[in-house]
């Protein structure tokens, strides 16, 4: 069973801040994702990646496969930002993250 | 947005009640899952469809079933709801499967068993 850990757990940021959240696993995978939920629960796919890096806007995510490891990063952060970020791994339906909490206060 | 609905949205049942929780989907995706969200436990997996009446377990299976009749619907039932299945449920699709592909979530039902 594969074990997705997180951290930080909460981050608290002022505007502008470039933000990271860890995620590492345990076991070898095939692609790790990550996701966004704001409040009032919906859950929103932001990237899938099995290899390097991938940017949309002011996102960035890594991964290194070898050290089982992945980050995202929020360059020039904001308060729309604020929300919960969720890793998770494939392999027949996803394994998550507990997820971090991320608050940017104006 | 992809097209997926869950219905009801809201539900309050008592203990030992059946209960019954749709996702629909318009786009006809071969994959569908359902999680369960729980604070300090996060989203854990119940079960999942890779196509239909093709199904199995996840994670937290114990007191759920599922059915799959038709490529758009997958139904989570309790069969006889408990306190600790008081949760916020998600389904989710994909097209070509959990390895490598993109999940896309439904807004979620939110259950309160009493």
């Amino acid at each position: 069973k594969n074990e997705v850990e997180q951290s930080p757990q909460n981050l608290t940021a002022q505007e502008g801040e470039f933000i990271t959240i860890n995620c590492s696993y345990s076991v070898g995978i095939s692609a790790l994702h990550w996701l966004q939920q704001h409040p009032g629960g919906g859950i929103v796919s932001l990237f899938m990646l099995s290899s390097g890096k991938k940017k949309h806007g002011r996102l960035i995510a890594t991964i290194n496969i070898q050290e089982k490891h992945s980050s995202l990063h929020i360059t020039a952060s904001h308060p729309r930002d604020s929300a919960v970020y969720i890793c998770a791994t494939s392999g027949g339906g996803l394994t998550f993250g507990k997820g971090t909490h991320l608050i940017i206060q104006p | 947005d992809a097209g997926i609905t869950q219905s009801p949205r809201h539900k309050v049942t008592e203990t030992g009640t059946p209960v019954t929780l749709r996702c629909h989907q318009t786009e006809n995706h071969r994959y569908m899952y359902w999680y369960r969200q729980d604070p300090g436990h996060g989203l854990r997996l119940i079960h999942y469809s890779y196509g239909v009446k093709d199904t199995d377990k996840g994670e937290v299976s114990d007191g759920y079933s599922v059915s799959r009749s038709k490529t758009e619907d997958f139904l989570l039932t309790l069969e006889s709801a408990t306190s600790s299945q008081t949760s916020v449920y998600f389904c989710a699709i994909s097209d070509t499967g959990s390895r490598g592909d993109t999940q896309y979530f439904g807004p979620g039902t939110r259950l309160t068993v009493l």
